[in-house]
């Protein structure tokens, strides 16, 4: 089995461009599609990015994704941050029929 | 609108057992896989079980293989998870997931709190 690491938290500002870092442990990060989601406080998680780059419709076009086979990640992208953004971000694949998760990102839009 | 709404959750003692339920609405239940998520207090999500639509495979985590069985009953548009010799390590709100075609998690219910305590 493989890990996907998180950095604990990041913080912006509003109107600024962050990006959270996924990283696999072992095995290529191509070999598994990459999703993410975001979970605000009291909340369910909502799905944001799926297939690496893909946003489920209603999902605005400052958040992408993407993978980087060279650092064997993923990455999430928010550009524009408002201070709505301000939520726990997962990365999330699969190591044959199970899932893997990260261990979240804390964002604060500060 | 999709909609996913668990129930069953709960107090059960340690080595209790406890069965919940997701209900689905809004899209072709038989057609999706389904997924339990949970998350403990203040941590993060952890991958429980997965069923396929047919309901003929299934895979679970290593930390409840052997004490939880998922299930559905396409008939009744329902996900169950039944959980039995229950540890305080359970304690979490549970969240079923409909499954993407092919990777991922499209929609997730609320979730449902359970709790093992004595």
């Amino acid at each position: 089995n493989f890990m996907l690491t998180q950095p604990h938290s990041v913080s912006e500002s509003p109107g600024k461009t962050v990006t959270i870092s996924c990283t696999r442990s072992s095995g290529s990060i191509a070999r598994n599609y990459v999703q993410w989601y975001l979970q605000r406080p009291g909340s369910a998680p909502t799905t944001i990015i799926f297939e690496n780059n893909q946003r489920p419709s209603g999902v605005p076009d400052r958040f992408s994704g993407s993978i980087d086979s060279s650092s064997n990640s993923a990455s999430l992208t928010i550009s524009g941050l408002k201070t709505e953004d301000e939520a726990d971000y997962y990365c999330q694949s699969y190591h044959n029929t199970m899932v893997v998760f990260g261990g979240g990102t804390k964002l604060t839009v500060l | 609108e999709v909609q996913l709404l668990e129930s069953g959750g709960g107090l059960v003692q340690p080595g209790g057992s406890l069965r919940l339920s997701c209900a689905g609405s809004g899209f072709t239940f038989r057609n999706f896989a389904m997924n339990w998520v949970r998350q403990a207090p203040g941590k993060g999500l952890e991958w429980v079980s997965v069923i396929s639509g047919t309901g003929y495979s299934t895979s679970y985590a290593d930390s409840v293989k052997g004490r939880f069985t998922i299930s559905r009953d396409n008939s009744k548009n329902t996900l169950y998870l039944q959980m039995n010799s229950l540890r305080a390590e359970d304690t979490a709100v549970y969240y079923c997931a409909k499954q993407y075609d092919t990777s991922g998690f499209e929609d997730w219910g609320q979730g449902t709190l359970i709790t093992v305590s004595s």
